[in-house]
């Protein structure tokens, strides 16, 4: 069955240090990819995305993607967390005829001032 | 205890009748979100209800969308006189409280038009 793997459930970082969230999938077709974001008291946004294309994806707020389609991955990183990227992120997969789509269980990040 | 479970899986109507999609949080959860996903787009936020209450809205299309959360059941999300542009995959997730609590996603409901 495909899932989506986040490994990291709780991760607690000071202010300027560097952020990677792993996700992992397991779907053998072509997918898009998708990273979420949920600060507290907010509703869902959306980090970046990958659909084709160059696999180094940029979104907002500093934060960049790498698919890696050998190691089924998308992970997420950003090289200099602040303490307002305190949140929770959810790494999502969706099947690129869009009839399927699947969400990691989230990693909540901790930034300390 | 079982996760967040949304049904039909996949669901079918032609132009003009009438949609319903279910969603049952998990165990403990009163708070709803109903989020749209259009083909290879992101998620659109919908509506937020408690239990007995839409708290916001302000995602809804003005006309034939409209959700509700009942004392007892599922949450509903209503499409009334459909029409192709509502197909889409419809998510549903909950939480046990407001702010910054994970939310837990459904596996969502795909809705197709004829």
């Amino acid at each position: 069955a495909q899932s989506v793997s986040q490994h990291n459930h709780h991760v607690i970082l000071s202010e300027a240090a560097s952020l990677e969230l792993g996700c992992n999938y397991s779907y053998g077709g072509t997918v898009n990819l998708f990273w979420y974001v949920q600060y507290p008291g907010q509703h869902l946004q959306l980090l970046l995305k990958y659909f084709s294309g160059d696999p180094l994806v940029k979104g907002i707020k500093g934060f960049e993607a790498e698919f890696i389609k050998s190691k089924f991955s998308f992970n997420l990183r950003k090289p200099s967390v602040q303490w307002s990227d305190t949140a929770e992120y959810f790494c999502a997969v969706g099947t690129n005829t869009g009839n399927q789509f699947y969400f990691g269980t989230g990693t909540s990040l901790t930034v300390i001032p | 205890n079982a996760g967040v479970m949304q049904n039909p899986r996949h669901l079918v109507r032609r132009r003009g009748q009438e949609a319903r999609l279910r969603c049952s949080p998990m165990k403990g959860h009163s708070h709803v979100y109903w989020y749209r996903q259009l083909p290879e787009e992101g998620l659109k936020f919908m509506v937020y209800l408690q239990k007995e209450n839409i708290i916001d809205e302000s995602g809804m299309p003005k006309e034939r969308f409209s959700a509700e959360f009942p004392k007892e059941g599922p949450s509903i999300l209503r499409i009334q006189q459909v029409v192709r542009g509502d197909s889409a995959a419809y998510f549903c997730a909950s939480s046990p409280r407001q702010g910054g609590e994970k939310l837990f996603f459904g596996s969502g409901t795909q809705l197709s038009v004829l």
